[in-house]
């Protein structure tokens, strides 16, 4: 079964918590992307991955982290840094000429 | 810097009668769009992509756009649009050039009613 398999579904944490989404593909494909999503403000690029073990900051890293150790992986960490993390997160993958395929999200909720 | 820009955040059209979604684009080299569509607390569906070739590019459910690239538009069209079209719909571009960067645009809501 291929595809982009987030987990989990559901999380929730707790003030001044690190947290970590996972992000794992079997589509083979090189590059890899974690978003966030507001209410309004469409899909904001925290970061993006073209090649295992490099990865690039994009337009809200603040308060984040990733590791591309492996080309199937792309964990985002939600340090205690983000003031505001709840939302909806989004990663997806694509390859050079491609479109991007999306996994089904996490919704991170502070409590 | 790369951008997209989708100036409605909601278009209301019955059904029955075409809908238009805009979409304006900025890149230094020469882009990869797409159009998505979202259903509520799901990821994102891919409906087409313009990389090269004819402007007009044919998608999933009887979609289409345009690629302009004097006016920088992607729009999304439909000739009929179905209550069932009632989305979250995104617009994102990739500059060849940099290869992998993706960005989206903030999303317009479509209302289609009987």
């Amino acid at each position: 079964d291929g595809g982009i398999t987030q987990s989990p579904k559901y999380l929730f944490r707790k003030e001044g918590q690190n947290v970590t989404l996972s992000c794992e593909q079997n589509l083979n494909h090189d590059a890899m992307y974690w978003y966030r999503q507001d209410p309004g403000q469409g899909l904001r690029l925290i970061y993006y991955s073209q090649i295992v073990n490099d990865f690039q900051k994009g337009d809200i890293a603040e308060g984040y982290s990733v590791s591309r150790e492996k080309k199937e992986s792309f964990p985002l960490t939600v340090t205690s840094a983000q003031k505001n993390p709840t939302a909806f997160y989004l990663c997806a993958t694509a390859d050079r000429d491609t479109e991007a395929f999306f996994g089904q999200g996490t919704r991170l909720t502070v409590v | 810097a790369q951008s997209v820009a989708q100036p409605e955040d909601q278009v209301n059209v019955a059904e029955g009668n075409p809908l238009t979604v805009k979409c304006t684009y900025s890149v230094s080299g020469n882009p990869y769009l797409f159009w998505y569509v979202q259903y509520p607390n799901r990821g994102l569906q891919f409906l087409l992509k313009y990389i090269t070739g004819d402007n007009l590019v044919k998608g999933s459910y009887g979609f289409e756009a345009e690629f302009n690239k004097s006016q920088t538009s992607f729009h999304l069209k439909k000739p009929s649009a179905l209550v069932s079209d009632s989305a979250l719909y995104f617009c994102a571009v990739r500059d060849t050039g940099t290869a992998s960067k993706l960005t989206f645009g903030t999303g317009t809501r479509l209302q289609v009613t009987l």
